[in-house]
């Protein structure tokens, strides 16, 4: 069956180190997606991808960044990690059009 | 920028009985979804809605939007203990891209 992978599914890093969180769908979609989950703030979108190469900023971008190489994969890498950072990082993936996002199992990361 | 609002945040109901959760949007949108997310899981796509007027069912859940009124409800018919969970709304917003509300948080007691 098709899926969403991501891991680690739990992380914790000190403050000023480098993140990478990975992602890796085998749905074949086009579309990926980070969000962060934090409370009292529901999910937030971090970057988006359309395709390969395709690389957007989301509503809560500053501090992370994304690259597409291929179809499969979305890392999301943290330049500098910050306590701010903390929370629960989930991948999405969707074909194009109307069809609803495959969110994978999350990423604990606390920043210490 | 697109809002969107859920209310209530938390929902503590009896079994058996009926409730609904509203979720408001400041933008006009032509889709709307609804996900469940159970503690320390991931989400998991309920519905989606893609035309005024829509209403989608599955077991005691029934999804509506009202793409005039920029809202869509999601009812709870007959409560019972499995449906206990934490229930987002997220409309589409440019392209592809989901706005989430700040989810309902239902708690559903025998």
């Amino acid at each position: 069956d098709a899926e969403i992978t991501q891991s680690p599914r739990h992380k914790i890093t000190e403050t000023g180190r480098q993140v990478t969180l990975a992602c890796h769908q085998t749905w074949n979609h086009n579309n990926m997606f980070w969000y962060r989950q934090d409370l009292g703030h529901g999910l937030r979108l971090i970057h988006y991808s359309y395709g390969v190469h395709d690389t957007n900023k989301g509503e809560v971008s500053d501090g992370y960044s994304v690259s597409r190489s291929n179809t499969e994969d979305l890392p999301l890498t943290l330049e500098s990690a910050a306590s701010s950072q903390t929370s629960v990082y989930f991948c999405a993936s969707s074909e194009t059009g109307n069809s609803p996002l495959h969110f994978g199992n999350g990423t604990r990361l606390t920043v210490t | 920028e697109l809002k969107v609002e859920q209310n209530p945040l938390f929902l503590s109901m009896q079994e058996g009985k009926n409730y609904t959760i509203y979720c408001n949007y400041s933008t006009t949108s032509d889709r709307l979804y609804w996900y469940r997310q159970d503690p320390g899981k991931s989400l998991e796509s309920l519905f989606v809605l893609l035309s005024n007027g829509a209403v989608k069912q599955e077991g005691r859940l029934m999804a509506s939007l009202d793409t005039k009124a920029r809202l869509s409800t999601l009812h709870i018919t007959a409560a019972v203990h499995d449906l206990s969970a934490t229930y987002f709304c997220a409309v589409n917003n440019a392209g592809n891209m989901l706005t989430f509300g700040g989810g309902t948080r239902l708690m559903v007691k025998p």
